[in-house]
């Protein structure tokens, strides 16, 4: 079964801390995507990557960083986190140019205190 | 950049038929998705409309008007199962990524 697996189910960690968040995808896709899912806001794009080492900004890139060094991997960094970063995250990659049929992960839900 | 609108909350009777609506405001348009999310799940993928029409997968059917930026969701014979949010979603022309609606939570009452 294919599968986007994001490291950690839960986290807490305190303000001010660099928080690494981890996404490894099994099916060769191209494309991955980092979202934040918030009540009432939906999913917001973070940043994505087409490419092994490109990155783009999306809609709310402020305070995050990523890294593509692999084609599976795909990690969301919170410089110093903050309690306005607390929500989850949701890792999602697609195929190619057809970037319609996401798979996402399970999702992180990361608590900053 | 894109913009969609959804209604937050639906509620609907098991057995019945409800729809979903959906309008969207893109510069350029590659098609419009629809995603399935219970809560404490991941989103996961429903169906795509990059032409006018109707697309139908069992009991969900995806309905597609370009010219009125409007989509709808289509749930046949309901079941409490069907109990989840529900996300339109565009890509735009020249663009990788998805643009999310803000979801619809649909709640099935017996």
């Amino acid at each position: 079964d294919v599968k986007v697996t994001q490291s950690s189910r839960y986290l807490v960690k305190r303000t001010g801390e660099k928080v690494f968040l981890e996404c490894v995808q099994d099916m060769d896709h191209e494309n991955m995507f980092w979202y934040r899912q918030d009540p009432g806001l939906g999913l917001r794009l973070i940043y994505f990557s087409y490419d092994v080492k490109m990155k783009e900004k999306g809609d709310i890139p402020e305070g995050y960083s990523v890294s593509r060094e692999k084609k599976e991997r795909f990690s969301l960094i919170l410089e110093s986190a903050s309690t306005n970063q607390t929500s989850m995250y949701l890792c999602a990659s697609s195929p190619g140019t057809g970037g319609n049929g996401y798979t996402f992960g399970s999702g992180t839900r990361l608590t900053v205190v | 950049g894109q913009s969609l609108e959804q209604p937050s909350e639906v509620t609907a009777v098991e057995g019945a038929i409800v729809q979903i609506n959906c309008t969207y405001q893109t510069s350029g348009f590659y098609g419009l998705s629809w995603y399935q999310q219970h809560d404490g799940g991941a989103p996961t993928f429903l169906s795509y409309n990059a032409l006018d029409g109707l697309e139908e997968t069992g009991r969900f059917s995806s309905f597609l008007s370009r010219s009125d930026s409007y989509g709808y969701l289509l749930l046949q014979e309901l079941q409490m199962k069907d109990s989840a949010s529900y996300f339109c979603a565009v890509r735009g022309a020249g663009s990788y990524q998805l643009t999310f609606g803000k979801g619809t939570k649909l709640s099935v009452i017996p």
